[in-house]
């Protein structure tokens, strides 16, 4: 069964660097790779969904996958207060789309 | 276009309550999921359908709670008698293809 683990679980950033966030799993044939955005009592907001080896980019945000090594990554540029939220992970299944999730990684930046 | 609609946004029970949390997907989208998603957590699928057809629930507590979609639009996930350990957000998203899985803003509930 697919397992998905997020690290940090929190992490603080000064507004303007670079912010990075990890994303591992157990099952590398898993068909799409997902982060989403949560601000405090919002609803999910999808920044990139990934499913080629390699990177792309949206926007400040870059995902990187590397299937051979389990891991998907997340880099926001240049990161300003606003982006403060919890960033989650989220991994499609062929078999019936269904999204297992990371628990998430806090995201703290400072002015 | 409209998005995925959930009401209520927020709901505040006590224990051995029932609430019924309601869930408007996207028009054309034939999948609908509910996930919950405990504070400080991931969500965690608990029900999907294919139109009216429940597809998987082996997640869903049973004994408690109960999903439908009747007509294969419209969704409502109740919950007969709510504990503490419900107390979560519950969000409803629905889907045709995987590209175009698309979530509601979700509802609070706090059961004390």
């Amino acid at each position: 069964q697919q397992k998905v683990q997020q690290s940090p679980e929190s992490l603080t950033v000064s507004e303007g660097a670079m912010a990075s966030l990890n994303c591992t799993f157990s099952d590398g044939t898993s068909n799409n790779f997902r982060w989403y955005r949560q601000h405090s009592a919002k609803g999910l907001e999808v920044l990139v969904s990934i499913f080629s080896d390699g990177e792309k980019e949206e926007g400040r945000f870059t995902a990187h996958l590397n299937r051979a090594n389990l891991h998907v990554s997340l880099h926001i540029r240049e990161p300003q207060p606003s982006d403060s939220a919890v960033y989650l992970c989220a991994v499609s299944m062929y078999s019936n789309y269904q999204l297992i999730w990371g628990s998430g990684t806090k995201l703290i930046i400072k002015p | 276009e409209a998005g995925v609609t959930q009401s209520p946004r927020y709901a505040v029970l006590q224990e051995g309550q029932a609430v019924s949390f309601w869930c408007d997907p996207i028009s054309g989208h034939d999948t609908l999921y509910w996930y919950q998603q405990p504070r400080d957590q991931g969500p965690q699928l608990l029900v999907y359908f294919r139109d009216e057809a429940v597809i998987d629930n082996s997640q869903l507590p049973s004994d408690r709670f109960s999903a439908v979609r009747p007509k294969g639009t419209n969704s409502t996930l109740k919950i007969q008698s709510a504990k503490q350990g419900d107390t979560a957000t519950y969000l409803c998203a629905s889907s045709f293809w995987e590209s175009d899985y698309t979530f509601g803003s979700g509802t609070r509930l706090l059961v004390i």
